[in-house]
């Protein structure tokens, strides 16, 4: 199975400062059909997950553009340009490139 | 819009076996995948398997032996059943919408909370 590793495990920023998250795929996440499916998803304190970007870097109808996602192969990064109070939750990245279908461990968002 | 809503005993006793529906609305499960993902407290998320919207399946290998998903397209449901349950099992189950022309998940039900206990 696909292991993406995720990090930092926990985040600690200010309101208005921007921030990264990567994630390390195992293996190259770039498919035959020459797209590469990583996604990234933010889960609210006691909600759902919700979808943030698809395909690296699409940016999912309605979220806000200071989310943004770059990276090819196996190094992929989540950047919040100017978080804010509603940031705050788990970040997880996904592959469905590959079966089954993984997620990274999470990084926790903390607004100081 | 389109809404899914995972139902199921909130409770189930090891070596039972559990059974979750997830009722979605406006889309059609003959046009779209649903996922199952599971949640323990406090821990990341799993895929379990899925529903693809020609009526086939796949499963996690981990769970593969234990695991079984169907679907009634008239009733726009997909069921969840998995047998042999242990506290392990203990978990947020959730359903979700695959995109299908990129496979992610766009609409996740609210998810609910199953206790593995005697």
């Amino acid at each position: 199975d696909v292991v993406l590793t995720q990090t930092p495990p926990t985040l600690s920023a200010t309101i208005g400062q921007s921030v990264s998250i990567s994630c390390r795929s195992s293996q190259s996440l770039l498919d035959s059909d020459g797209d590469t499916y990583l996604n990234w998803l933010l889960q609210r304190p006691g909600q759902s997950p919700q979808l943030l970007i698809y395909s690296v870097s699409n940016l999912e109808s309605g979220v806000p553009n200071r989310f943004s996602g770059s990276g090819s192969e196996t190094d992929f990064t989540l950047k919040i340009s100017g978080v804010e109070a509603e940031d705050l939750g788990v970040y997880y990245c996904m592959q469905a490139t590959h079966a089954p279908l993984t997620f990274g461990s999470g990084t926790k968002l903390e607004i100081k | 819009q389109v809404q899914l809503k995972e139902s199921g005993p909130g409770l189930v006793q090891p070596s039972q076996t559990l059974s979750l529906t997830c009722t979605v609305s406006g889309f059609s499960l003959t046009s779209y995948h649903v996922h199952w993902v599971r949640q323990p407290p406090g821990k990341g998320l799993e895929w379990m398997g899925v529903m693809w919207s020609d009526g086939d399946t796949s499963y996690n290998s981990a769970l593969k032996s234990r695991l079984s998903i169907s679907r009634d397209t008239s009733k726009s449901q997909v069921f969840l059943k998995m047998s042999s349950l242990q506290t392990e099992d203990t978990a947020t189950y959730y359903c979700a919408r695959d995109r299908a022309e990129i496979p992610t998940f766009d609409y996740w039900g609210q998810g609910v909370m199953v206790t593995v206990s005697s």
